[in-house]
Parts: structure tokens; sequence; C-alpha cells
């Protein structure tokens, strides 16, 4: 089945410092979301996505929708320890309401 | 956006039994799903909880297994039949206000059989 592969698995960064990661996938899809999941909670939007090439800001966050439709990016910029999770991307089959998840990055920032 | 209460929040269930997870929603949403998350795993979609009528399983899940009601457009639930510990998962609803919208989640229901 589809499946959207995330890079990194896992980041371990000094508080301060800037964050990449990206999401791929060998399909197409329509919207592109990011979240991020703390211990024992559910999964938080952080960003959404709707147009190829959009760039779309929320605070320290950026994420871009790929020009292809078949990536995504998520950077933070200036890491604090509260950034600490895992992230996960989120792409929407065509023509359903449906999303996949990616793989997930766990992130850790050291102070 | 849509807060979703879902309880339990955590269960320890004896294998063969069934556990049954509740999902509200604060308000009325277009759709509801129920995913699944295994230990340091990704999410999973189990079904697409339909108001008024069956759900809509995706591979691998099937309704003898996790029955789904949603019997409005605020509530739903979710029972894992007859468990075993492979079925120690977080199951997570979430729900979709509308088309521009992401996914809300609830917070969870972490369940571990023994």
């Amino acid at each position: 089945g589809q499946q959207l592969n995330q890079s990194p698995q896992s980041m371990f960064i000094q508080e301060g410092e800037d964050v990449s990661m990206n999401c791929t996938s060998s399909s197409i899809f329509n919207t592109w979301l990011w979240y991020k999941q703390d211990p024992g909670e559910g999964p938080v939007l952080l960003i959404a996505l709707y147009k190829a090439g959009e760039l779309t800001s929320n605070g320290r966050l950026t994420a871009q929708f790929g020009i292809t439709r078949k990536d995504s990016f998520l950077n933070i910029s200036a890491s604090i320890p509260s950034d600490v999770g895992i992230y996960f991307c989120a792409g929407q089959l065509s023509g359903t309401y449906k999303y996949i998840f990616g793989t997930g990055t766990r992130l850790k920032v050291l102070a | 956006s849509a807060v979703i209460s879902q309880k339990p929040s955590r269960d320890i269930c004896q294998r063969g039994t069934s556990l049954t997870i509740q999902c509200q929603v604060d308000s009325q949403v277009t759709m509801m799903f129920w995913y699944r998350q295994q230990p340091g795993q990704s999410l999973t979609l189990i079904a697409t909880a339909n108001q008024g009528s069956e759900a809509t399983y995706e591979s691998g899940f099937v309704i003898d297994k996790f029955p789904i009601s949603r019997p409005n457009l605020t509530f739903s639930t979710l029972t894992v039949s007859n468990m075993s510990p492979e079925d120690s998962s977080i199951y997570l609803c979430s729900a979709l206000q509308g088309t521009n919208y992401g996914y809300t989640f609830g917070s969870g229901t972490r369940l571990t059989v023994v």
C-alpha cells in the first residue's frame, strides 16, 4: 500500500539549533499535514499545506508542500526543550478524506 | 478546532475479553476516524466511522474484531473484541470538521492485554 517515508528517523540536537525533516512518497497528495505527538497524548496539528509549492509558517515552524506533490519539509528554527517529541507528516489520499501518516521523526533537544 | 474527549485513557484487560472505547466531540463534525498506534510506530487507519451506517474498514481490519458505532455527528465508539496481547496498542479517535481542516485527535486509549 501507499507509504510515507520520513527522515531522519531520529535526531539529537542542541538547544538553539535549527532542525529539518522531510517526508517523501511515490504517490501524489492533495494536502500535507504536520503533527507533533508528546508522550501519552494524541498528535496535535502544527501546519496544514493545501497547494503545491506552498510555504507556510507557524511561529518557529515552517513547512513546504513540494512542487511535485510527492514530498513535504518541516523546519524548526532555534529549537527549545519543549520541541521534544515525535513529528509526523500526513498526506491526504486523492479523492478521499483519509490521510496516511509518515513513519515519524523523533526529536530530542539537549539543553 | 474541535475538542475530542476519549475514554478510557488507559486500561489493562484480560485476553479474550472486549473493551469499548468512547469518543465524544464538542461540536458536530463531518467525519470521524479510528486509528491504531502500536508502540513506537506510526498511526494506522482502522476505519471511517459513518453516521447511521456501517463503518468503512481498511485492509486488515474487520467488523467482527473492531465493531464501530456512530449514532450521531458528535459521538463514536470502537470495540476491540476477543482481545489478545497483539491488540496492545494506543487507539486514537480523530475528527474532521471540514474539507480544509486537518484531523483533530483525542488523547488516545492506551490498551494493554495480558
